[in-house]
């Protein structure tokens, strides 16, 4: 059983408003990523990192920043909430060895920006 | 750049049928994963093909990958209405290896 963890599951925040998103995972990945999902929706990859201090925006344009201090901790900040934000955050980590790329994911944070 | 696509991406199908899933990859990728996703929820790992030929099952579920053709399928065996979800194929794409998926098939069993 995964053991990744994000909080908080649900979020609904005014505009213009910080939120920071918490990830956690107790398993020694190296590598963690931040993937989007708009309700009934494929999966965009927003941001990854392959280790502390290291971190990669992913495929898809997001107004979101992340850090890596420790392994374990990749957190999602928005500076600045806004109502195009709303959508589902979901956190997933993986080995970082090529020939073993599986991911896994937390419970996700469902966000809403009023 | 690898590019995933699934089809169909809705399915309704009636419980007892048998259906299939199909998943094509543009670009060589090592490896096919399977995923489930119910709604709401987050996303929960099926199955892990390695190689060319290999073929995985669990209950009423049975994937396949084939390389050569670049093509993975998702059979699904007597559907029964626990299975109703939407089911993502994710291939391991670029020079960083990231899980690249596709749009996910919307699997809908009705009595």
């Amino acid at each position: 059983e995964a053991d990744i963890y994000q909080t908080p599951r649900y979020l609904v925040i005014g505009t213009g408003k910080k939120i920071t998103l918490e990830c956690s995972q107790t398993m020694g990945h190296d590598k963690m990523y931040w993937y989007q999902q708009d309700p009934g929706m494929e999966l965009h990859l927003i941001h990854y990192s392959y280790g502390v201090n290291s971190t990669e925006k992913g495929d898809l344009s997001s107004e979101s920043t992340v850090s890596r201090i420790r392994t374990e901790h990749f957190p999602l900040t928005l500076e600045s909430a806004r109502p195009s934000h709303t959508s589902q955050y979901l956190c997933a980590s993986s080995e970082f060895d090529r020939m073993n790329t599986e991911a896994f994911f937390g419970q996700g944070t469902r966000l809403t920006v009023v | 750049e690898l590019k995933v696509e699934q089809n169909p991406l809705f399915l309704s199908m009636q419980e007892g049928k048998n259906y299939t899933i199909y998943c094509n990859y543009s670009t060589t990728s090592d490896r096919l994963y399977w995923y489930r996703q119910d709604p709401g929820k987050s996303l929960e790992s099926l199955f892990v093909l390695l190689s060319n030929g290999a073929v995985k099952q669990e209950g009423r579920l049975m994937a396949s990958l084939d390389t050569k053709a670049r093509l993975s399928t998702l059979h699904i065996t007597a559907a029964v209405h626990d299975l109703s979800a939407t089911y993502f194929c994710a291939g391991v794409g670029g020079s960083q290896g990231n899980l690249i998926f596709g749009k996910g098939t919307k699997l809908s069993v009705k009595p």
